[in-house]
């Protein structure tokens, strides 16, 4: 497809089970975000992969998070160990390149439900 | 520390009107202001964008207020219509101090427009 692909849609998982969105970057696209949108809140910042360089990870909110991006395209978003405040939707963006006024296109999100 | 604060957070209008949504930012680093539309169940979208050294940018019934030396801008939405009604997000993009190109998000307005 030619938009930023996140799957699943929908998550509902136990508490204290672990966790894996995908995110399928727009193919070229060099730039990856995940963001987090709890309801009536904005969009939190989780990570941030550019290129082959190290990613940003000051956004995860705690050691149960963690992200990885498999040769520049591909992302996994892994939430160990679950917990009810995790129960958001979680969403990925990708942008061409890093430069600021390039345009961050976003999936339409995999929302996670931990019961 | 939230660097980007939007209000109002809901917004009621009626048809034809013009909802003004605000928002203020702290980083000078800040380089691009985008805005993004979301309607439930589907990621946010790229409505219109600017850079700070235009004061203003229209681009059909939406128009950009930007005023650098305050941190502030804003989001009029001429002639608005029922098919508005949405959640809208100012965001901000710029080099972090954690050495990324972060986009950081307010925490949304949702403005409905009555017929």
């Amino acid at each position: 497809g030619a938009g930023v692909s996140q799957s699943p849609s929908n998550k509902v998982t136990e508490k204290g089970k672990d966790v894996e969105l995908r995110c399928d970057p727009i193919s070229g696209h060099t730039a990856l975000y995940w963001y987090r949108q709890s309801l009536g809140q904005g969009l939190e910042f989780l990570i941030y992969f550019q290129g082959n360089s190290a990613p940003d990870k000051s956004g995860l909110p705690s050691d149960r998070f963690s992200a990885e991006r498999t040769g520049g395209s591909v992302s996994t978003l892994t939430i160990q160990r679950t917990q009810q405040e995790d129960s958001a939707v979680y969403l990925c963006a990708s942008s061409l390149v890093a430069r600021t006024n390039t345009e961050a296109f976003f999936g339409q999100g995999t929302r996670l439900t931990v019961v | 520390q939230q660097q980007v604060k939007q209000s109002p957070q809901s917004l009621i209008v009626q048809k034809g009107g013009i909802p003004i949504i605000n928002c203020a930012y702290e980083n000078t680093a800040f380089d691009y202001f985008p805005w993004y539309q979301q309607f439930p169940g589907k990621g946010p979208a790229l409505l219109i964008a600017i850079r700070p050294d235009v004061s203003e940018k229209k681009e059909g019934r939406f128009t950009i207020s930007f005023n650098k030396s305050a941190k502030q801008f804003s989001l009029h939405i001429m002639d608005s219509q029922p098919g508005d009604s949405a959640t809208y997000f100012c965001a901000a993009k710029g080099f972090s101090g954690a050495g990324s190109y972060q986009l950081t998000f307010g925490k949304g307005t949702k403005l409905s427009v009555i017929p």
